[in-house]
């Protein structure tokens, strides 16, 4: 299973845009990369998934790169609401049909 | 119901006693994964079934733990005998895909707290 190393935890204000950047130096080919959100007291909730290059969506944008060794997800314009744990994950066509969770990345978002 | 429900919510066990944790998954998801969250650490996996079947149980943590999901719907991860170090969050989700590059759903845990 690919490994992934994340920040433990990142500090920012309401506005802002954070980029975490998240490690997986032996990601397999077939592997996906998914983020997913946690708040306190509730289940993960994906985020966003992508393979290479950028995916958008209405909350989150996913950049990796070409050897695809590493990946940033971008939050724009955090609020207060956006304080959570993220987790990057990444798995899929591995034979190992469960995704597996590090750590996470504690975001606190100040006024 | 549109998400993944779990019950209950809350329970506490004497140490000793038996526990089943239910999980009902979103209508039609095949895959189905139960993880162990303990306080400030990330979801450890514990279990997967693809429909009725157990394909993964390599995170389960001991023979004391079990978990079934006999019609391909429900589930239920039964813990035998608790012991303190079982007090977690276990939490529960489900997918539409065999494979890991779909979203899967979490439903809010049970937390464990064995006294």
């Amino acid at each position: 299973l690919a490994k992934t190393t994340q920040p433990i935890s990142m500090d920012s204000y309401e506005g802002q845009e954070v980029n975490i950047t998240c490690s997986h130096n032996n990601i397999a080919t077939n592997d996906y990369i998914t983020w997913y959100q946690q708040f306190p007291s509730q289940g993960p909730r994906f985020i966003i998934q992508g393979y290479k290059t950028k995916v958008t969506n209405e909350v989150a944008s996913l950049f990796i790169p070409a050897d695809r060794k590493s990946s940033t997800l971008s939050l724009p314009r955090v609020s207060l609401s956006d304080t959570a744990v993220y987790y990057c994950l990444v798995g899929g066509y591995t034979g190992r049909r469960a995704l597996t969770f590090g750590s996470g990345t504690r975001l606190q978002v100040q006024p | 119901g549109a998400g993944v429900s779990q019950s209950p919510r809350y329970k506490v066990a004497k140490r000793g006693q038996d526990v089943a944790l239910r999980c009902d998954p979103i209508s039609g998801h095949v895959s189905l994964f139960w993880y162990q969250q303990a306080l400030g650490q990330g979801p450890e996996f514990l279990t997967y079934f693809q429909n009725e079947a157990q394909l993964d149980k390599s995170g389960l943590p001991s023979d004391r733990f079990f978990a079934e999901r006999p019609e391909g719907s429900v589930s239920t991860l039964k813990i035998q005998r608790t012991q303190q170090e079982d007090s977690a969050v276990y939490l529960c989700a489900s997918s539409s895909s065999r494979e890991g590059d779909t979203e899967a759903f979490f439903g809010q845990g049970t937390r464990l707290t064995v006294v």
